[in-house]
């Protein structure tokens, strides 16, 4: 399975909903990244996770919350978001070999609406 | 830091002609190198990558690409512009000694006419 899959694939939600994205990899990867794409812009690292372990934040707002529950899986929950937050979600995951430059695998994104 | 510029933000090709998207980068040792789409609503399409060797690279959907360190730039080309092309392009730079972190430039949208 070389593939990231991520749902759901369009999310719709209120300003005091609740929600989480998912993503899912089964390459091994111990590497994975959550990326916020705006519209017409390129696509701005939020998290990285290193074997399972939050190794980067990008002075994201509380209202994402990452997990990794297992090497496979990433979540981003979303809580009391606002409008300027609807954008497409990108996951991406990689290996981490010190020996190779690490190339990340993107999935297809989940496009986000906050009314 | 690395950086990543694309010139142009928009550019608008013919049905059939040649298509070239220029790239440049900012980075003191060899990057890895990357060409993607992204078609309306879509997610992000690897067509090709440079990480070392033949500084002339193939892609998919007919693309190629060449590094030029002299240059430190890596433009994209394909001869025959398909109306499917019409989309936006990133140019993206992955530096290892930063994480693996990738670098996007600003993208370049393509239009195609009829």
């Amino acid at each position: 399975d070389t593939e990231v899959t991520q749902t759901p694939k369009h999310l719709v939600m209120g300003m005091t909903n609740k929600k989480s994205l998912k993503c899912e990899q089964h390459m091994g990867h111990r590497a994975m990244y959550w990326y916020k794409q705006k519209a017409k812009k390129p696509p701005e690292l939020m998290f990285v996770y290193s074997y399972e372990k939050l190794s980067i934040n990008e002075s994201v707002p509380s209202r994402f919350s990452p997990e990794c529950p297992n090497s496979s899986l990433l979540n981003l929950h979303l809580h009391a978001l606002q409008p300027e937050d609807s954008a497409l979600y990108l996951c991406a995951s990689s290996p981490l070999s010190k020996a190779i430059y690490n190339e990340q695998f993107f999935g297809p994104g989940t496009r986000l609406t906050v009314l | 830091a690395q950086s990543v510029t694309q010139p142009d933000i928009h550019i608008t090709v013919s049905e059939g002609a040649s298509l070239e998207l220029r790239c440049n980068y900012s980075y003191g040792a060899t990057p890895y190198l990357f060409w993607y789409v992204q078609s309306p609503g879509q997610g992000l399409q690897l067509l090709l990558k440079y990480f070392s060797g033949d500084t002339l690279v193939q892609g998919i959907k007919g693309f190629e690409a060449e590094f030029k360190r002299s240059q430190s730039s890596f433009n994209l080309r394909k001869p025959s512009v398909h109306w499917s092309d019409a989309a936006e392009y990133f140019c993206a730079v992955g530096v290892k000694a930063a994480g693996n972190k990738l670098t996007f430039g600003g993208g370049t949208r393509v239009l195609v006419k009829p």
